[in-house]
């Protein structure tokens, strides 16, 4: 079974421009998340999905950042425009509906320029 | 909102000891309790959890405790291995419709062959 998939890896971006960050969860898993890692910390929840809908991104600078789960599968999330001190990893999660068990990504490294 | 506090930050053990991390969270309500390990450039792995129901669960050389009453818990890893060397992150989670994990900050775990 594949785990959850996130692309790219890796970005490199000048400051003010977008970007954008997608994740495939586990099969049949409802709920996704988006964390944000920066260096040396643990992992801050940014946006939780249960299928389509957000239930909780209270933690998401919504300014600049959005998110979408249009089909409740996939999920892009977008910062625009980017600043320094997004640079971090970008993690996503997945969960089956009822569990508390996460599993990552291997996550996007963003660097802004 | 929920609060872990993780400490150390970094640990360095030789090859065969013991290592214990340990963690403290602020919301009585937390019932869920996983850690992960975090290899460098690596996705965050749950490598055991538990449920605020009980009060030590093991699997082969780690093991977690769960103090409700002190809202404290912690991992035990056993005959450390140079291959446990990694980043490891406790969290904490309510049950029922909110599946937020908060983490700790992490401790850095070394394991001198």
């Amino acid at each position: 079974e594949a785990g959850v998939v996130q692309s790219p890896r890796y970005k490199i971006i000048e400051k003010k421009q977008p970007v954008a960050f997608w994740c495939n969860p586990i099969s049949g898993h409802n709920t996704l998340y988006w964390y944000l890692q920066n260096l040396g910390q643990g992992p801050e929840l940014l946006i939780r999905y249960e299928n389509e809908e957000a239930v909780d991104d209270s933690q998401l600078p919504k300014d600049r950042f959005s998110a979408e789960r249009l089909k409740g599968v996939d999920s892009t999330l977008k910062i625009q425009p980017a600043e320094l001190g997004d640079s971090a990893v970008y993690l996503c999660a997945s969960s089956s509906q009822g569990s508390a068990e996460a599993f990552f990504g291997q996550g996007t490294r963003l660097t802004v320029v | 909102g929920e609060n872990v506090e993780q400490h150390p930050s970094t640990l360095s053990v030789q090859e065969g000891d013991s290592a214990v991390i340990k963690c403290t969270y602020s919301d009585s309500a937390s019932n869920y309790f996983p850690w992960y390990k975090q290899e460098l450039g690596k996705r965050p792995q749950l490598i055991i959890d538990i449920r605020s129901n009980v009060g030590e669960k093991k699997d082969q050389r780690i093991a977690v405790t769960l103090n409700k009453t002190a809202k404290h818990f912690s991992l035990h890893i056993t005959e450390t291995q140079p291959e446990d060397s990694a980043v490891y992150f406790c969290a904490a989670s309510m049950g029922g419709s909110n599946y937020k994990l908060t983490f700790g900050k992490g401790t850095l775990l070394t394991v001198n062959p």
